[in-house]
Parts: C-alpha cells; sequence; structure tokens
C-alpha cells in the first residue's frame, strides 16, 4: 500500500446502530496513524494519535484499533447518534529521512438518520 | 494560543490574479502543511515545512504554485496566475513531532471566476 484508504467511501446508518470503518496505510516508516472528525463547514478535529502496534482508544462511544504491521487502523462507534455524522478522516505520520509527512485518505461520510 | 489563523476566509478573483494564502501556525508547532481540498482528491497536500524548510513540494500541482514560510509564525501559499480550476478550499495545519496531532486552520474559500 502507497496511499492511505479508507472503506466505506459513504455510510448510512440509523439512531443506535453500531459502525465501523476501515483505514489501510503505507506500514513502512510508519511513525503515527490519527484519526479526525471533520464536520462540515468546520475544521478537521484529531480524535485519536495512535503510534504502537495494538494500540486501543476510546473516547466515550468511539474506540479506534491498531495493527501497523499489517498497516490497517478500525474506528467504531457504538449506539451511533446524529450528531456523529461527519466525515471521519485517517492519517499516516510517516518518516521520510529525517522528516515526517501527514497524509490524508479521502475519508469516510457517515450520516446517521433519526 | 488562537490556534492555526487562515486568511482571508473567503476569497474570490477573476482568472489571471495573483492570489495569496496566509497562515500563522500554533506558537511551538515545528511542522506546517498546506492542503488543498476537493471533492475528487479530498485533503490534497500541497506542501510541507519543517523548521521554516519546505521539505517535499511534490504535492504542489503546478510551477503556478508557490509557499514560503520566512518564518516560524507566518506562511504563504501563492497562485499566480490563478485558474478557475484552482477554486478549492484550502488549509493550513501546524504539528509538534512530540504530540504529531495536527491542528487546522478554518480553511481559505477560493473562487476563481
Amino acid at each position: 500500500i502507497l496511499n492511505v484508504e479508507q472503506s466505506p467511501q459513504s455510510l448510512h446508518v440509523q439512531e443506535g446502530d453500531s459502525t465501523n470503518f476501515t483505514c489501510s496505510f503505507p506500514s513502512s516508516n510508519f511513525y503515527a496513524l490519527h484519526w479526525y472528525r471533520w464536520e462540515t463547514a468546520k475544521s478537521p478535529e484529531a480524535l485519536f494519535v495512535m503510534t504502537l502496534n495494538g494500540d486501543e482508544k476510546k473516547k466515550g462511544r468511539i474506540s479506534a484499533t491498531l495493527n501497523t504491521k499489517e498497516g490497517y487502523s478500525y474506528l467504531y462507534i457504538k449506539g451511533s447518534q446524529p450528531e456523529d455524522s461527519a466525515t471521519y478522516l485517517c492519517a499516516s505520520f510517516r518518516r521520510g529521512g529525517s522528516n515526517y509527512k501527514l497524509t490524508f485518505g479521502k475519508g469516510t461520510l457517515l450520516t446517521v438518520n433519526p | 494560543d488562537a490556534g492555526v489563523i487562515q486568511s482571508p476566509r473567503h476569497e474570490v478573483t477573476e482568472m489571471g490574479q495573483e492570489v495569496t494564502l496566509r497562515c500563522k501556525p500554533i506558537s511551538g508547532h515545528d511542522y506546517l502543511f498546506w492542503y488543498r481540498q476537493t471533492m475528487m482528491r479530498g485533503l490534497e497536500l500541497l506542501i510541507y515545512f519543517n523548521n521554516n524548510v519546505p521539505i517535499d513540494d511534490s504535492g504542489m500541482p503546478e510551477d503556478r504554485f508557490s509557499a514560503k514560510m520566512p518564518n516560524a509564525s507566518f506562511s504563504t501559499l501563492k497562485i499566480q496566475p490563478s485558474e478557475p480550476r484552482d477554486s478549492a478550499v484550502y488549509f493550513c495545519a501546524s504539528s509538534f513531532l512530540g504530540s504529531t496531532e495536527a491542528f487546522f486552520g478554518q480553511g481559505t474559500r477560493l473562487t476563481v471566476v
């Protein structure tokens, strides 16, 4: 994998449903994996910054896991609410020589219907 | 800190004109990124700086695009001459390697007519 790939591209769920998204990223030169939440007309805001293989993070009803060896991360939302509707971005922070580069996937657009 | 500050928030210009977008990163952050958001490509990295030095500009679409960071508190992205296909929202983000989390500005919505 050369780029950050996210799936699905969009998702419609009913209020109360649990859902999950996938992020695939280059495993080479890995430094950190980020998840951002991006609401319409706002700027992306970080949900999680993950660095360790096997890491799991949780914030309320949202959690994420990380596998750096195979290059994937999952974001889970339990009991979706309409206010969870947003685009969820995954980003890879990779080493490039002595510098680091932050590259985003195209995001998963989540719509939660009441 | 007030966060990452971008200006202007909106810019409408005529094709062929020069456009300059501005960004003030969070104090103490050593990385600054310029992104362009489009429907087709999502959030596309144009260029990024480390300690005011441009590191990777491979995402800059054409020679019409240039970026500078004369000091740790200011960066510009310039398009000269602008074209209608440059219309997009341009985001600036800054980060500190210690935590790596990127903080975004509010974006500049550019419309070239």
